[in-house]
């Protein structure tokens, strides 16, 4: 079965520290990648995606997120955290059938001043 | 803004009771696809449609149906609403389905639904 891991629940950094927030996944054939995140009472906003190339992805607002076919893992990272990237994140695989995404439960990131 | 709309905003019905939700996808964008993110679930996929036609099916109640109209937009029916069925419903489109598309989805702000 298809599935996408997130870790940790919670993701606690000071500002200015560099953030990572975990994923792993477990798809068939080649994974497409993708990290969303979601401020209070809004909607998924779409940070950035792999489809192939580069292991190292670089996104919206300064993030990035390092693929590593070996360890299964799509890390998100960040070289020094804002207070207003406190936030849910999420990470997400497409399925085989490349007609949905697949989730993870989510990472709380909270940024410290 | 992603550019995917949804009514409305917030919605609160009684048990037993039907509800429409409605959505409209980003300029352009052919699919269109339903997820329902509650606590204990998480946000899981319901189903997608593509230039008017169901093309996959998720973890959809049989009390739960889809459409896409002519102009693309979508409607999610819900019916005999249960207390669980209270979760946030976002709508998402994308310009293709998986394999022909830039494969990102985008979503809309969400419908909240509460059953009481």
């Amino acid at each position: 079965a298809q599935s996408v891991a997130q870790p940790e629940d919670q993701v606690n950094v000071a500002e200015g520290n560099p953030l990572t927030v975990k994923c792993t996944y477990s798809v068939s054939g080649n994974p497409y990648l993708f990290w969303y995140v979601q401020y209070p009472n809004r909607g998924l906003q779409f940070l950035l995606k792999y489809i192939t190339g580069d292991n190292l992805v670089k996104g919206s607002y300064g993030f990035e997120a390092e693929f590593n076919k070996s360890q299964t893992s799509f890390h998100l990272k960040k070289p020094s955290a804002l207070v207003s990237d406190s936030a849910l994140y999420f990470c997400a695989a497409l399925n085989q059938a490349g007609t949905a995404l697949i989730f993870g439960k989510g990472t709380t990131l909270s940024v410290s001043s | 803004d992603s550019g995917v709309t949804q009514t409305p905003k917030h919605l609160i019905t009684a048990t037993g009771q039907r509800v429409t939700l409605r959505c409209s996808p980003r300029s352009g964008d052919l699919s269109v696809y339903w997820y329902q993110q509650s606590l204990d679930q998480g946000l899981q996929f319901l189903i997608q449609y593509y230039n008017g036609e169901e093309r996959a099916k998720g973890n959809i109640l049989e009390r739960f149906s889809a459409q896409q109209f002519p102009d693309l937009h979508s409607e999610l029916n819900l019916s005999s609403l249960e207390l669980g069925d209270s979760a946030l419903y976002f709508c998402a489109s994308s310009e293709g389905l998986g394999a022909g598309g830039t494969y990102e989805q985008y979503f809309g702000p969400g419908t909240r639904l509460t059953v009481t």
